[in-house]
């Protein structure tokens, strides 16, 4: 099935660092979305990217839709404690059916005061 | 606007004892969905209904899972009989037609032992 490639799996960084991290896919996806998810909570939507090529910012964030339309990156400035938690990307399934998403396994942020 | 709701929050189960999980979704969402997502990993679509019409169930383990969606508004999602693998949260999000609006719930945590 397709996959989506998430790195980095961890990332421990200083309060006030610049975070970077990437999705990759073997296949070209028209939408590139990423979320948020704090422990005990479902997901909760932070950008998305409808256009290849696409910057979009959303305060701090800010994310890319790639020219391949292979991969999407996620960039967050001055990292904050409140920014701890686990970042997916996800695109959206439409073969067979409308509206599904599918997942990446996720980088977990750790944020150092 | 509520958002989407699911019940209960945590559940522990022996194996092969039976479960069930409930779910609904914010007002006026056509579209009502059930993820697992096992510790470590991204979500992954178990269902999709539209309606009250299944449009994708092609990862649901049919030999032990089943869920159904009535009248169209709140959802149940039973397992029966559980195994260890099953160890999960299962999340219910709903969306307008089209995959707009895309809402999680808060999930269930689901401990088989």
């Amino acid at each position: 099935g397709q996959q989506l490639n998430q790195s980095p799996q961890s990332m421990f960084i200083q309060e006030g660092e610049d975070v970077s991290m990437n999705c990759t896919s073997s296949s070209i996806f028209n939408t590139w979305l990423w979320y948020k998810q704090d422990p005990g909570e479902g997901p909760v939507l932070l950008i998305a990217l409808y256009k290849a090529g696409e910057l979009t910012s959303n305060g701090r964030l800010t994310a890319q839709f790639g020219i391949t339309r292979k991969d999407s990156f996620l960039n967050i400035s001055a990292s904050i404690p409140s920014d701890v938690g686990i970042y997916f990307c996800a695109t959206m399934n439409y073969g067979g059916s409308q509206g599904n998403l599918i997942f990446g396994k996720g980088t977990k942020l750790s944020v150092k005061p | 606007e509520a958002g989407v709701a699911q019940s209960p929050r945590y559940k522990i189960i022996e194996k092969r004892q039976s479960v069930a999980f409930w779910c609904n979704p914010i007002s006026g969402h056509a579209t009502l969905y059930w993820y697992q997502q096992i510790l470590g990993q991204g979500p992954k679509l178990l269902i999709q209904f539209q309606n009250n019409g299944v449009v994708d169930d092609s990862q649901l383990p049919k030999d032990r899972f089943s869920a159904e969606r009535l009248k169209g508004v709140d959802s149940t999602l039973k397992i029966q009989p559980a195994k260890l693998e099953d160890s999960a949260v299962y999340l219910c999000a709903s969306s307008r037609t089209g995959g707009k609006g895309y809402t999680f719930g808060s999930g269930t945590r689901l401990t088989v032992v």
